[in-house]
């Protein structure tokens, strides 16, 4: 089944503990994307990748590190978190190249930094 | 970045049409009209998309305007479980600016049994 993997599903921290959220695709996609969503501001993105060892900031970087050294991984990297980066984080992904292709969100990850 | 606006909200009864408009003035002549929907507790999924041409598929239709500065996503018969956010977006066809996305807040769809 194509799919979009977002582990952990939950999670409760403390400000300033390195934590990674992972995202992994089974279906070849080249792009893959990272949002986080907070009540009254919809989805905002993070960062993006348009392939392996590419990534670009998107919206709202700060405060957040990815990497791209598989095709499948897209992993969501919090080097000190902080309490305003509590949110619901969803990953994305799709087929890039010369015309666009539809987005495959996973399920969300729903991180709490205390 | 091109950017949509849309309606926080709407409400349609059951079983009733439904127009969710979307205005792009900024858009490019290689921008694709995106739309996604969110139920409740879940991640977004992928509605429909169009370049000029009206699209429809088995979810929805979708109308754009000559001058592709608005889009309509048409629920043709609303059920319940189509209340749900609506998200218009605009997607480059090529290169780095096909990954900058911009969501925004989308439309609320509430429906009325």
């Amino acid at each position: 089944e194509a799919q979009v993997t977002q582990n952990p599903r939950y999670l409760i921290t403390v400000t300033g503990k390195k934590l990674t959220v992972t995202c992994s695709q089974n279906m070849n996609h080249e792009y893959m994307s990272w949002y986080r969503q907070d009540p009254g501001l919809g989805l905002r993105q993070i960062y993006y990748s348009m392939n392996v060892e590419v990534t670009d900031k998107g919206d709202v970087p700060e405060g957040y590190k990815v990497s791209r050294k598989e095709k499948r991984n897209f992993p969501l990297i919090l080097e000190s978190p902080s309490p305003n980066q509590t949110s619901l984080y969803f990953c994305a992904s799709s087929l890039a190249g010369a015309l666009p292709r539809e987005l495959f969100f996973g399920e969300g990850s729903r991180l709490t930094v205390l | 970045d091109a950017k949509t606006t849309q309606p926080n909200s709407m409400e349609s009864n059951e079983e009733e049409p439904v127009h969710l408009p979307c205005n792009h003035s900024t858009i490019s002549g290689t921008d694709y009209i995106h739309w996604y929907r969110q139920l409740p507790s879940q991640g977004p999924e992928y509605v429909i998309h169009g370049l000029t041409s009206n699209v429809n598929n088995r979810m929805a239709s979708l109308a754009i305007a000559e001058d592709r500065k608005s889009s309509t996503l048409i629920l043709h018969r609303a059920t319940l479980r189509d209340a749900a956010v609506y998200y218009c977006i605009l997607r480059a066809n090529y290169g780095g600016s096909q990954g900058n996305l911009i969501f925004g807040k989308g439309t609320k769809l509430s429906v009325k049994p």
